[in-house]
């Protein structure tokens, strides 16, 4: 099974700043992963997919690029609701695979 | 516009049964897979297991095979997940989720709270 490691576990940032989120693969994942947001109450949203495909609707701050085991979120300017915990997940076999940890970005 | 509308928030005793559900609507049901997720209290997602509702082919992840059962209603768009004898840590947030041709979750439901406490 791949397991997939988010750090930091969490991030404190001010609004404006850029927001850096890693997501490590235990083995090689290809470019197949998924990124999402969840605020507290909320279902997770699809921010990115295939590694770096903006879901629809996702503005265009968010960003995700890496390969393989390495694989980054990029928020460029955080907006006063980025503040969430996001989620990295991969897929197996064409089949949903596992979710990272998670990573809360704070004020 | 894609909806998927779950049953609301449940309370049960440890060995009662539960099933419920998630109601689809703004697309064609049995063309996309149907994924449920558990979300116990603070905690990560996890997928419980995922489910075709062209032809009902169910897979389950193997922290949950035996455990829950997962089931389509083509005629009404439900998908349903199902347990026989809930236990305590059975309590958490369950989320259905649309599955896109690469298997992310693209639309979700609002949750459905499970709480088992004698």
């Amino acid at each position: 099974e791949v397991v997939l490691t988010q750090s930091p576990a969490t991030l404190s940032l001010s609004p404006g700043e850029r927001a850096t989120l890693s997501c490590r693969a235990s083995q090689s994942v290809n470019y197949y992963l998924a990124w999402y947001q969840q605020k507290p109450g909320q279902a997770p949203r699809l921010l990115i997919y295939d590694a770096s495909k903006r879901a629809t609707g996702i503005p265009a701050r968010f960003s995700g690029s890496g390969s393989g085991t390495d694989f980054t979120l990029t928020i460029s300017s955080l907006e006063p609701e980025d503040f969430a915990v996001y989620y990295c997940q991969q897929r197996s076999s064409g089949l949903p695979g596992s979710f990272g940890g998670g990573a809360k970005v704070e004020i | 516009e894609v909806e998927l509308v779950q049953s609301g928030a449940e309370l049960k005793k440890p060995g009662e049964s539960l099933r419920i559900s998630c109601q689809v609507s703004g697309y064609r049901f049995t063309t996309y897979w149907i994924g449920w997720v558990r979300q116990m209290p603070g905690r990560g997602l996890e997928w419980v297991g995922i489910i075709y509702p062209g032809d009902s082919d169910v897979r389950y992840s193997p922290s949950f095979q035996g455990q829950v059962t997962i089931s389509v209603d083509k005629s009404i768009g439900t998908a349903y997940l199902r347990w026989s004898s809930l236990r305590a840590s059975d309590t958490a947030i369950y989320y259905c989720a649309r599955l896109t041709s690469g298997a992310y979750g693209d639309y979700w439901g609002q949750g459905t709270l499970v709480t088992v406490s004698s």
